[in-house]
């Protein structure tokens, strides 16, 4: 069966340090990827998907970035992190073709102090 | 852009009252439709889903959801609530076709024993 982890579970940063979490998959192959923030009363937002290695689609512009240097793994990543950063990060995944169930990882809880 | 609105952001209820969490979209082509669902200290979770067909889709655990077009609505409905239903509520849409799903902001339900 498949199973998706995300490390580390929780994170206490200071602003300007970096940032890396990382997302791996297991039991599927060429998954589509994706990175969500949840912030309390906001939802989902939709950060950064991918249908490939080395493929990445931003949608929301800022300080954040992502790649996938391997199939089933999808990196977050931050030079430099401002306090709006905080907040909690999802890691989720569907099958190669579009509009499929999406199936979610624990999550990683970002603190940016 | 497209959009999904949940109106409801806390819902409180006794056991057994029938619950209705409303869902609009704005989007005027085709669409998939989601809800998930995040208990307590668990991953998100699939719902129910609408693709196609049937416009009342049924879901795990006695829920129900009814796709109306012409409203851009997708209603989640459970006649008899239960308190383990206490849980984080999510609508989804997926514009057919692409990769990208825009999540609503959650309704937090409490169902009181």
């Amino acid at each position: 069966s498949q199973t998706i982890h995300q490390w580390p579970a929780t994170l206490v940063q200071p602003v300007g340090s970096p940032l890396s979490l990382e997302c791996t998959v297991e039991g599927t192959s060429n998954p589509n990827l994706y990175w969500y923030r949840q912030a309390a009363g906001r939802g989902l937002q939709l950060l950064f998907y991918s249908v490939g290695i080395g493929q990445i689609s931003s949608e929301v512009p800022q300080n954040l970035s992502a790649s996938r240097p391997q199939d089933r793994q999808f990196i977050l990543s931050s030079k430099k992190l401002l306090l709006s950063d905080s907040g909690f990060y999802l890691c989720a995944w569907t099958s190669g073709s579009s509009s499929d169930t999406q199936y979610f990882g624990p999550g990683t809880r970002l603190t940016v102090l | 852009a497209q959009s999904v609105s949940q109106h409801n952001h806390h819902v409180i209820l006794s056991e057994a009252a029938s619950l209705e969490l409303g869902c609009n979209y704005s989007y005027g082509g085709t669409v998939n439709l989601f809800w998930y669902v995040q208990y307590p200290g668990q991953h998100l979770q699939l719902l129910l889903k609408y693709f196609s067909g049937d416009p009342l889709v049924k879901g795990i655990k006695g829920f129900e959801a009814e796709f109306i077009k012409s409203k851009f609505s997708f209603n989640l409905r459970k006649p008899s609530v239960q308190w383990s239903d206490t849980a984080e509520y999510f609508c989804a849409v997926n514009v057919a076709g692409t990769y990208k799903y825009i999540f609503g902001t959650g309704t937090r339900l409490k169902v009181l024993a």
